[in-house]
């Protein structure tokens, strides 16, 4: 069976730090991958997604930036972190798009 | 006009009730629907997908209005453990081939 895992579950980071999140896929492969925010109180934003290595789709022009190096992982990044960067940010998966979509178990970030 | 609507309640109910919720999308090209159960600061979770024909699962009922843009859910014989918060998902290919979520409707189910 296919399973998704991301981590750290929490981080809290200063303004102006970077950040690196990692999330893996096992199970399938060339899955549909994506990287979304919940902000306290809103709704899923997503923020890039990725139907293969190397290719990487933007959906919201912020100081975030997305890699996928394997075929199975995807990081989210910043070089320099901003109070409004806090929420939960979530890894998902799905065989294609318009399929089913799975979630990681999330990573809480604080910004401070 | 938002992509997703739904409203965030909280909808609070006692145990056994039956209790329902709409949501509403604006894309009438979309093609798949669904609903995701969130616990409080878990991730979302896929509770049911919804068919043109409408699904049952167990206590749960998905229905897709298709010329009103509407999926709703009905809860029978609500249980404590119902209580999260419930996501409508719509898929529109013509939106970066994603997934829209609706903000979410909260249940809490009282003993």
């Amino acid at each position: 069976s296919q399973t998704i895992h991301q981590w750290p579950a929490t981080l809290v980071q200063p303004v102006g730090s970077p950040l690196s999140l990692e999330c893996t896929v096992e199970g399938t492969s060339n899955p549909n991958l994506y990287w979304y925010r919940q902000a306290a109180g809103r709704g899923l934003q997503l923020l890039f997604y990725s139907v293969g290595i190397g290719q990487i789709s933007s959906e919201v022009p912020q100081n975030l930036s997305a890699s996928r190096p394997q075929d199975r992982q995807f990081i989210l990044s910043s070089k320099k972190l901003l109070l409004s960067d806090s929420g939960f940010y979530l890894c998902a998966w799905s065989h294609a798009p318009g399929n089913t979509i799975y979630f990681g178990e999330g990573s809480w970030l604080t910004v401070v | 006009r938002k992509e997703v609507e739904q409203d965030p309640g909280p909808f609070n109910v006692p145990e056994g009730a039956t209790v329902a919720f709409n949501c509403t999308y604006s894309n009438s090209a979309s093609q798949s629907f669904f609903w995701y159960r969130q616990d409080c600061r878990k991730e979302p979770k896929l509770l049911m997908s919804v068919y043109s024909s409408g699904n049952e699962d167990g206590r749960f009922t998905a229905q897709l209005n298709r010329a009103s843009q509407y999926i709703s859910l009905l809860i029978r014989d609500s249980k404590l453990s119902d209580s999260a918060t419930y996501l409508c998902v719509v898929n529109m290919f013509n939106y970066g081939q994603n997934f829209v979520f609706g903000p979410g409707t909260r249940l809490s189910v009282l003993p």
